[in-house]
Protein backbone atom coordinates (compact mmCIF):
# COMPACT_ATOMS: atom_id res chain seq x y z
CA UNK A 1 0.00 0.00 0.00
CA UNK A 2 1.18 3.65 -1.03
CA UNK A 3 -0.85 4.95 1.59
CA UNK A 4 -1.71 8.62 1.24
CA UNK A 5 -0.34 10.31 -1.52
CA UNK A 6 0.12 14.23 -2.44
CA UNK A 7 0.96 15.83 -5.59
CA UNK A 8 3.04 18.41 -5.80
CA UNK A 9 5.45 18.52 -3.27
CA UNK A 10 6.08 21.92 -3.72
CA UNK A 11 4.31 24.76 -5.47
CA UNK A 12 4.48 28.37 -6.25
CA UNK A 13 1.76 30.54 -7.31
CA UNK A 14 1.01 34.19 -8.32
CA UNK A 15 -1.53 36.05 -6.57
CA UNK A 16 -4.91 35.43 -8.29
CA UNK A 17 -4.13 32.16 -9.87
CA UNK A 18 -5.88 29.14 -9.02
CA UNK A 19 -4.50 24.75 -8.63
CA UNK A 20 -5.54 21.81 -7.14
CA UNK A 21 -3.92 19.32 -5.61
CA UNK A 22 -3.82 16.30 -5.74
CA UNK A 23 -4.58 13.64 -2.99
CA UNK A 24 -5.55 9.94 -3.55
CA UNK A 25 -5.31 6.91 -0.97
CA UNK A 26 -5.50 3.04 -1.41
CA UNK A 27 -6.41 2.20 1.67
CA UNK A 28 -10.59 2.12 0.60
CA UNK A 29 -10.97 4.57 3.11
CA UNK A 30 -14.17 6.78 3.58
CA UNK A 31 -13.02 9.53 5.30
CA UNK A 32 -10.55 12.04 3.61
CA UNK A 33 -9.80 15.56 4.80
CA UNK A 34 -7.35 18.63 3.85
CA UNK A 35 -5.54 20.18 6.66
CA UNK A 36 -3.63 23.35 6.45
CA UNK A 37 -0.47 24.41 8.55
CA UNK A 38 1.00 27.29 9.25
CA UNK A 39 4.56 27.80 10.28
CA UNK A 40 4.99 26.90 14.20
CA UNK A 41 1.00 26.22 14.25
CA UNK A 42 -1.28 23.21 14.86
CA UNK A 43 -3.37 21.99 12.05
CA UNK A 44 -6.66 23.50 10.83
CA UNK A 45 -9.49 21.45 8.93
CA UNK A 46 -10.24 23.18 5.87
CA UNK A 47 -12.73 20.51 4.47
CA UNK A 48 -13.45 16.63 5.08
CA UNK A 49 -15.47 14.15 2.93
CA UNK A 50 -17.48 11.19 4.37
CA UNK A 51 -17.67 9.11 0.96
CA UNK A 52 -18.02 9.99 -2.83
CA UNK A 53 -20.21 12.73 -3.29
CA UNK A 54 -20.09 13.79 0.13
CA UNK A 55 -18.19 16.78 1.32
CA UNK A 56 -18.62 19.91 3.86
CA UNK A 57 -16.63 22.53 5.73
CA UNK A 58 -14.41 22.28 7.95
CA UNK A 59 -13.27 25.24 10.49
CA UNK A 60 -11.10 27.19 7.37
CA UNK A 61 -12.90 26.58 4.42
CA UNK A 62 -12.79 29.89 2.60
CA UNK A 63 -11.03 30.29 -0.73
CA UNK A 64 -11.15 26.48 -1.06
CA UNK A 65 -13.13 24.00 -3.19
CA UNK A 66 -13.44 20.51 -2.42
CA UNK A 67 -15.15 17.07 -4.38
CA UNK A 68 -15.25 13.66 -4.10
CA UNK A 69 -16.42 11.92 -7.26
CA UNK A 70 -14.50 8.54 -6.16
CA UNK A 71 -13.46 6.90 -2.92
CA UNK A 72 -9.47 7.21 -3.57
CA UNK A 73 -9.39 10.75 -4.92
CA UNK A 74 -10.17 14.07 -2.54
CA UNK A 75 -8.33 17.09 -4.73
CA UNK A 76 -8.37 20.31 -3.34
CA UNK A 77 -9.13 23.76 -5.45
CA UNK A 78 -7.51 27.30 -4.95
CA UNK A 79 -9.60 29.43 -6.67
CA UNK A 80 -8.03 32.41 -6.68
CA UNK A 81 -4.95 32.06 -4.54
CA UNK A 82 -3.16 34.68 -2.48
CA UNK A 83 -0.66 35.38 -0.15
CA UNK A 84 -2.50 34.18 3.49
CA UNK A 85 -2.55 30.67 2.06
CA UNK A 86 0.97 30.25 1.71
CA UNK A 87 1.18 27.08 3.95
CA UNK A 88 1.63 23.39 3.98
CA UNK A 89 -1.26 21.46 3.08
CA UNK A 90 -1.94 17.69 4.24
CA UNK A 91 -4.30 15.39 2.87
CA UNK A 92 -5.55 12.72 5.84
CA UNK A 93 -7.54 9.55 5.39
CA UNK A 94 -9.84 7.34 8.24
CA UNK A 95 -10.64 3.84 7.68
CA UNK A 96 -13.85 2.49 9.57
CA UNK A 97 -15.30 3.49 12.80
CA UNK A 98 -13.60 0.80 15.05
CA UNK A 99 -10.53 2.61 13.54
CA UNK A 100 -10.53 6.56 14.12
CA UNK A 101 -6.89 6.74 13.63
CA UNK A 102 -5.96 9.32 10.61
CA UNK A 103 -3.36 8.65 8.27
CA UNK A 104 -1.78 11.61 6.56
CA UNK A 105 -0.10 11.84 3.55
CA UNK A 106 3.46 14.13 3.42
CA UNK A 107 2.45 17.29 2.51
CA UNK A 108 2.22 20.21 -0.40
CA UNK A 109 3.99 23.08 0.17
CA UNK A 110 2.48 25.86 -1.34
CA UNK A 111 4.03 29.89 -1.79
CA UNK A 112 1.78 32.51 -3.16
CA UNK A 113 3.29 35.67 -4.20
CA UNK B 1 -15.90 21.50 20.33
CA UNK B 2 -14.00 19.53 22.53
CA UNK B 3 -10.57 21.71 22.21
CA UNK B 4 -7.59 21.25 24.22
CA UNK B 5 -4.42 22.44 26.28
CA UNK B 6 -0.89 21.62 26.14
CA UNK B 7 2.34 23.14 26.93
CA UNK B 8 3.96 24.54 24.32
CA UNK B 9 7.53 22.95 24.81
CA UNK B 10 9.40 20.30 26.59
CA UNK B 11 12.97 19.55 27.45
CA UNK B 12 14.07 16.07 28.05
CA UNK B 13 17.39 14.13 28.21
CA UNK B 14 17.95 10.81 25.98
CA UNK B 15 16.75 7.68 28.54
CA UNK B 16 14.27 9.62 30.87
CA UNK B 17 10.74 9.20 30.59
CA UNK B 18 8.72 12.11 28.99
CA UNK B 19 4.63 12.87 30.26
CA UNK B 20 3.04 14.84 28.23
CA UNK B 21 -0.24 16.39 30.01
CA UNK B 22 -2.82 17.58 27.57
CA UNK B 23 -6.44 19.55 29.45
CA UNK B 24 -9.84 18.79 27.55
CA UNK B 25 -12.76 19.69 30.43
CA UNK B 26 -15.30 19.81 27.66
CA UNK B 27 -15.09 16.44 26.30
CA UNK B 28 -18.28 14.79 25.43
CA UNK B 29 -19.31 11.33 26.61
CA UNK B 30 -18.30 9.52 23.69
CA UNK B 31 -14.71 11.61 22.68
CA UNK B 32 -12.41 9.49 22.39
CA UNK B 33 -8.61 10.61 22.90
CA UNK B 34 -5.84 10.58 20.45
CA UNK B 35 -2.24 11.41 20.38
CA UNK B 36 -0.43 12.05 17.02
CA UNK B 37 3.75 12.61 16.54
CA UNK B 38 4.83 15.55 14.09
CA UNK B 39 8.08 15.28 12.62
CA UNK B 40 9.70 18.51 10.45
CA UNK B 41 7.78 18.49 7.04
CA UNK B 42 6.12 15.34 8.12
CA UNK B 43 2.52 14.57 8.37
CA UNK B 44 1.27 13.70 11.64
CA UNK B 45 1.47 10.14 13.03
CA UNK B 46 -0.92 7.98 15.07
CA UNK B 47 0.84 6.91 18.51
CA UNK B 48 -1.85 5.92 20.65
CA UNK B 49 -5.67 6.73 21.65
CA UNK B 50 -7.96 5.39 24.72
CA UNK B 51 -11.25 6.13 26.22
CA UNK B 52 -10.88 5.73 30.26
CA UNK B 53 -7.85 4.34 32.38
CA UNK B 54 -4.92 3.23 30.68
CA UNK B 55 -4.09 2.13 27.42
CA UNK B 56 -0.14 0.83 26.30
CA UNK B 57 1.03 0.14 23.16
CA UNK B 58 4.88 -0.38 22.05
CA UNK B 59 6.09 2.64 21.90
CA UNK B 60 3.95 4.96 24.79
CA UNK B 61 1.21 5.28 27.52
CA UNK B 62 -1.52 7.27 27.57
CA UNK B 63 -3.29 7.78 31.15
CA UNK B 64 -6.88 9.06 31.48
CA UNK B 65 -8.35 9.70 34.79
CA UNK B 66 -12.08 8.83 35.94
CA UNK B 67 -13.12 12.57 35.20
CA UNK B 68 -11.28 12.15 31.71
CA UNK B 69 -10.65 15.62 31.55
CA UNK B 70 -7.17 15.56 31.18
CA UNK B 71 -4.97 12.59 29.65
CA UNK B 72 -1.41 12.14 30.29
CA UNK B 73 0.86 10.90 26.95
CA UNK B 74 4.03 8.82 28.65
CA UNK B 75 7.42 8.42 26.88
CA UNK B 76 9.57 5.64 27.92
CA UNK B 77 13.06 6.02 27.90
CA UNK B 78 12.77 8.62 25.17
CA UNK B 79 15.72 8.93 22.43
CA UNK B 80 16.53 11.83 20.36
CA UNK B 81 14.82 10.62 17.20
CA UNK B 82 11.45 11.18 19.94
CA UNK B 83 12.13 15.27 19.19
CA UNK B 84 8.82 15.94 17.67
CA UNK B 85 5.31 17.90 18.29
CA UNK B 86 2.92 15.87 20.00
CA UNK B 87 -0.55 16.69 19.38
CA UNK B 88 -3.43 15.85 21.33
CA UNK B 89 -6.78 15.59 19.86
CA UNK B 90 -10.59 14.90 21.37
CA UNK B 91 -13.41 13.39 18.96
CA UNK B 92 -15.05 10.68 17.48
CA UNK B 93 -14.29 9.52 14.31
CA UNK B 94 -17.40 8.61 12.90
CA UNK B 95 -20.25 11.16 13.60
CA UNK B 96 -17.99 14.41 14.92
CA UNK B 97 -15.04 13.99 12.52
CA UNK B 98 -15.39 17.58 11.47
CA UNK B 99 -14.79 18.17 15.30
CA UNK B 100 -11.11 17.35 15.87
CA UNK B 101 -8.64 20.42 17.07
CA UNK B 102 -5.38 19.90 16.52
CA UNK B 103 -4.40 22.79 18.66
CA UNK B 104 -0.69 24.04 18.86
CA UNK B 105 0.81 21.00 20.42
CA UNK B 106 3.76 20.82 22.42
CA UNK B 107 7.30 20.75 21.08
CA UNK B 108 9.40 18.07 22.53
CA UNK B 109 13.10 18.50 22.40
CA UNK B 110 15.33 15.67 23.49
CA UNK B 111 18.66 16.57 24.22
CA UNK B 112 21.89 14.10 24.53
Amino acid sequence: NAGVTQTPKFQVLKTGQSMTLQCAQDMNHEYMSWYRQDPGMGLRLIHYSVGAGITDQGEVPNGYNVSRSTTEDFPLRLLSAAPSQTSVYFCASSGTPEKETQYFGPGTRLLVL
Amino acid sequence: LAKTTQPISMDSYEGQEVNITCSHNNIATNDYITWYQQFPSQGPRFIIQGYKTKVTNEVASLFIPADRKSSTLSLPRVSLSDTAVYYCLVGVGWDNFNKFYFGSGTKLNVKP
